[in-house]
């Protein structure tokens, strides 16, 4: 079966800095995802890794290890408008995409 | 309308009632899928359907039924549903699978308790 672990929450000051681990176990890759979902609404697209290395997108970054299993997703900067719960997810064929239980990030003032 | 759009945004139902969940994305895409959404954990897969045609049917229980008349709506049919069936229950679509990453775009989801 698949298994992809991510810590529960994490709390953070406004303009810090937060990284979000995800290791997984999965029959197959095919790409790592990052969802954003605030409370409420539908999970939005954040950043995909389907080889080695950092991927940046504004303050947003997130690294793949393929051979450790491992993605982290990096925020920088932040605000309050951050706090949300944080996916991982992997896609083991075409279309498949198995989810990790989600990072629910907390941004204090 | 843009994106994916679900409707009810909330649902109640008794163990016996039929009610259906509704999906429809204006983005072209050929892909849709419906996920079940628990408190902590993890989304789950239930159906996919690429053109039309289904694809995946994850081990769901026969007392959710689901429809795709075409590319742009999806249906979840309900019956005779049990308490540890309620949850939110997201609908998602993609452009085809032959396109890169393949991103998965969300609708916000029906809320869905059973009474």
């Amino acid at each position: 079966g698949q298994n992809i672990d991510q810590p529960t929450e994490m709390t953070a000051t406004e303009g810090a800095i937060v990284q979000i681990n995800c290791t997984y176990q999965t029959s197959g890759f095919n790409g790592l995802f990052w969802y954003q979902q605030h409370a409420g609404e539908a999970p939005t697209f954040l950043s995909y890794n389907v080889l080695d290395g950092l991927e940046e997108k504004g303050r947003f970054s997130s690294f793949l290890s393929r051979s450790k299993g491992y993605s982290y997703l990096l925020l920088k900067e932040l605000q309050m408008k951050d706090s949300a719960s944080y996916l991982c997810a992997v896609r083991d064929g075409d279309y498949k995409l198995s989810f990790g239980a989600g990072t629910t990030v907390t941004v204090r003032a | 309308e843009t994106g994916v759009t679900q409707t009810p945004r909330h649902l109640v139902m008794g163990m016996t009632n039929k009610k259906s969940l509704k999906c429809e994305q204006h983005l072209g895409h050929n892909a849709m899928y419906w996920y079940k959404q628990s408190a902590k954990k993890p989304l789950e897969l239930m159906f996919v359907y690429s053109l039309e045609e289904r694809v995946e049917n994850n081990s769901v229980p026969s007392r959710f039924s689901p429809e795709c008349p075409n590319s742009s709506h999806l249906f979840l049919h309900l019956h005779t549903l049990q308490p540890e069936d309620s949850a939110l229950y997201l609908c998602a679509s993609s452009q085809d699978w032959s396109s890169g990453a393949n991103v998965l775009t969300f609708g916000a989801g029906s809320r869905l308790t059973v009474l």
